[in-house]
């Protein structure tokens, strides 16, 4: 049921940036992408949404596509405390029906 | 604080019992939702209520019940029909409306089968 998909692992450098994939190619024209990461053994925990805009916080940045079939989530200056594993997800806002996460992409930050 | 509240945080049963797990909001949110998480995999959808006294099957519901009689409390129980219960169990809650955007999550209740 799972509308995204996501590389399952990728490595970084601490201090350079991560960019973590995306693709949404079915996403509906009123479907928000939305990124949550979970450190081990907690539960999730909300970073960034947005709907054709690019959307940029304190904790990340958030590339959509022209298209809105793919995404990127940057965090410009990885740390070791964002090795997590980090999941998109798309949904209509208003909408609180099925809450579906995929497999996400488990993200090591290397020292 | 608003926030979401899981208990407990660890819980052990024997086989053939049943278990309740807690979960309750402070949000004052319409939706919740319950996942199971086993190691190194993601989220899977158990059950989720849209508005009190109103819930549905999510893709693993078997061997699950709930309840939404409280708009803030939506508990969880295994049953001894669940054949593999030993998880991760998540709770979460979204609200509703234009400015509902995240979903919140509880810390989580690790449950172990003995």
């Amino acid at each position: 049921d799972a509308k995204t998909t996501q590389p399952p692992s990728m490595d970084c450098a601490e201090g350079r940036a991560a960019n973590l994939p995306c693709n949404h190619s079915t996403i509906s024209g009123n479907e928000y992408v939305y990124w949550y990461r979970q450190i081990h053994s907690q539960g999730p925990q909300y970073i960034i949404h947005g709907l054709k805009n690019n959307e940029t916080n304190e904790m990340a940045s958030l590339i959509i596509t022209e298209d809105r079939k793919s995404s990127t989530l940057i965090l410009p200056h990885a740390t070791l405390r964002d090795t997590a594993v980090y999941y998109c997800i798309v949904r209509v806002m208003s909408n609180t029906g099925k809450l579906i996460f995929g497999q996400g992409t488990t993200l090591q930050v290397k020292p | 604080d608003g926030g979401i509240t899981q208990s407990p945080k660890y819980l052990f049963r024997k086989e053939g019992q049943n278990v309740t797990l807690s979960c309750e909001q402070n949000l004052n949110h319409d939706a919740m939702y319950w996942y199971r998480q086993d190691p190194g995999q993601g989220l899977r959808l158990i059950y989720y209520s849209q508005i009190v006294n109103d819930f549905q099957k999510g893709d693993i519901a078997e061997g699950y019940s709930v309840s939404r009689e409280k708009k803030e409390s939506f508990p969880l129980t295994v049953t001894s029909a669940q054949k593999n219960p030993t998880a991760f169990y998540l709770c979460a809650s979204i609200g509703t409306g234009m400015w509902s955007t995240e979903a919140f999550f509880g810390q989580g209740t690790r449950l172990t089968v003995v």
